[in-house]
């Protein structure tokens, strides 16, 4: 079983569109959580942490449920510039290490 | 958030040979991150590079294929030795944002590596 599972996609959505991607975790002694967008051909950038009390930035909310091991994030009105690969990831396990799962690919159209 | 700049950004190498990729920060770390990413893969941490130790590899990556350098706080080095077509992926430094083992890491631009 991965450490990290996320349901590749694509996604295909029209803009305007909400568009939620689920992530789940096998390590219960995971300690932080984050979504990282990576653009093609460039290197990953931190979309947002994850909370257990959940955390929303603008249209984007991340959700963490520490009993289920299991990770969201909801994208409302998407535009055209969230298509990306968004990536899931956990850490805290040891000193930096950070595991990615596979990422999930967005495609937003007109 | 730190600035991290890679050198080479790409290179075409032959099997056989070896190619150091450098790794430059704008301020002090003490712990810099080297991962691979494999063609069309999410990313794999190879190692930890602490500054005034060695640095500590994950299950699969050995010091002879990998060796790494940390001389001071805001730079490493990663070698890739010996490399086959397989060696083909994007290998990438990261700086965590702050002193916790809990938080993010900024990543660099990357180094496209293909091997013929």
């Amino acid at each position: 079983r991965k450490e990290v599972e996320q349901d590749p996609g694509p996604f295909n959505v029209p803009e305007g569109a909400t568009v939620a991607f689920n992530c789940t975790y096998s390590n219960s002694a995971s300690q932080s959580f984050f979504w990282y967008r990576q653009d093609c051909r460039k290197e990953p950038k931190l979309l947002m942490s994850v909370y257990s009390s959940g955390n929303e930035d603008g249209r984007f909310t991340a959700q963490l449920n520490r009993a289920s091991q299991y990770i969201s994030l909801l994208i409302r009105d998407s535009k055209l510039s969230d298509s990306a690969t968004y990536l899931c990831v956990v850490g805290g396990t040891s000193y930096g290490k950070l595991t990615f799962g596979q990422g999930t690919i967005l495609t937003v159209h007109p | 958030s730190a600035v991290i700049s890679q050198k080479p950004s790409r290179d075409i190498c032959q099997r056989g040979t070896s190619l150091t990729i450098q790794c430059q920060v704008d301020s002090q770390v003490t712990m810099m991150f080297w991962y691979r990413q494999q063609p069309g893969q999410s990313l794999t941490l190879i190692a930890t590079a602490n500054q005034g130790s060695e640095a500590t590899y994950e299950s699969g990556f050995v010091i002879d294929k990998f060796p790494i350098s940390r001389p001071n706080l805001t730079f490493s080095t990663l070698t890739v030795s010996n490399m086959s077509p397989e060696d083909s992926s994007i290998y990438l430094c990261s700086v965590p944002a702050g002193s916790s083992s809990y938080n993010e890491q900024f990543f660099g631009p990357g180094t496209r590596l293909t091997v013929l």
